[in-house]
């Protein structure tokens, strides 16, 4: 059965500190992987995608990883910001020709200032 | 700004009205879908529309019932609904159904079932 697991389930951390957030995923066959930030009462929104063949990308303060060979992702965010304060959800997709995806639980992250 | 939009943002209803949800996109998207998400869970997949026409149905009640009038709107028509079923309803699309592609996510609408 396919499952993305994320921890940690949440975090607390000062404005202006860096953290990071896991994503460990058993998903197969593997498209990509994608990284999505929902504020609270509102819809996601993309922040990254990862394809088997990358390891980094970036997108401003937010740096993501993937280690396909051990299937795991993280999100780095560099500087923390108030707005920065969200769910973190990582949501894998399998490539068997129809729109199979998988979400995790997300990281609910607060930055108190 | 997102560029689904979703309507309306609250809605609260008893167990015996009828009431719709409303999602509308100008991307050109031909793959819109329905997701429901409880607090602090990641969403689920309710319904896909390919091409307007309906291409996955995740075993939904059928006190659900969605509808693709065109290739920009997506409704979902809610009616005799339980206090279970209070969650946010998002609505997202993307340019095909495929696996590649980005999700488009509306903001959702909170339902309320007392």
């Amino acid at each position: 059965k396919n499952q993305v697991e994320q921890s940690p389930q949440s975090l607390i951390i000062l404005e202006g500190k860096n953290c990071t957030l896991q994503c460990n995923y058993t998903v197969s066959p593997f498209s990509n992987l994608r990284w999505y930030k929902q504020d609270t009462g509102r819809g996601p929104v993309s922040l990254t995608i990862m394809t088997f063949s990358e390891n980094t990308k970036s997108n401003g303060r937010y740096t993501a990883t993937l280690d396909a060979d051990t299937k795991q992702s993280s999100l780095h965010i560099t500087a923390s910001q108030l707005s920065d304060s969200a769910s973190y959800i990582c949501v894998v997709s399998a490539d068997t020709g129809r729109r199979a995806l998988t979400f995790g639980s997300g990281t609910r992250l607060q930055v108190q200032p | 700004d997102t560029e689904v939009t979703q309507t309306p943002k609250h809605l609260v209803m008893g167990m015996t009205n009828k009431k719709s949800l409303k999602c509308e996109q100008h991307m050109g998207h031909r793959a819109m879908y329905w997701y429901k998400q409880k607090a602090k869970k990641p969403p689920e997949l309710m319904f896909v529309y390919s091409y307007e026409k309906l291409s996955i149905n995740e075993s939904v009640p059928s006190r659900f019932s969605p509808e693709c009038p065109n290739s920009s709107l997506l409704n979902l028509h809610l009616h005799a609904l339980q206090p279970e079923d209070s969650a946010l309803y998002l609505c997202a699309s993307s340019q095909v159904r495929q696996d590649t592609g980005e999700l488009f996510f509306g903001e959702g609408s909170r339902l309320t079932v007392l």
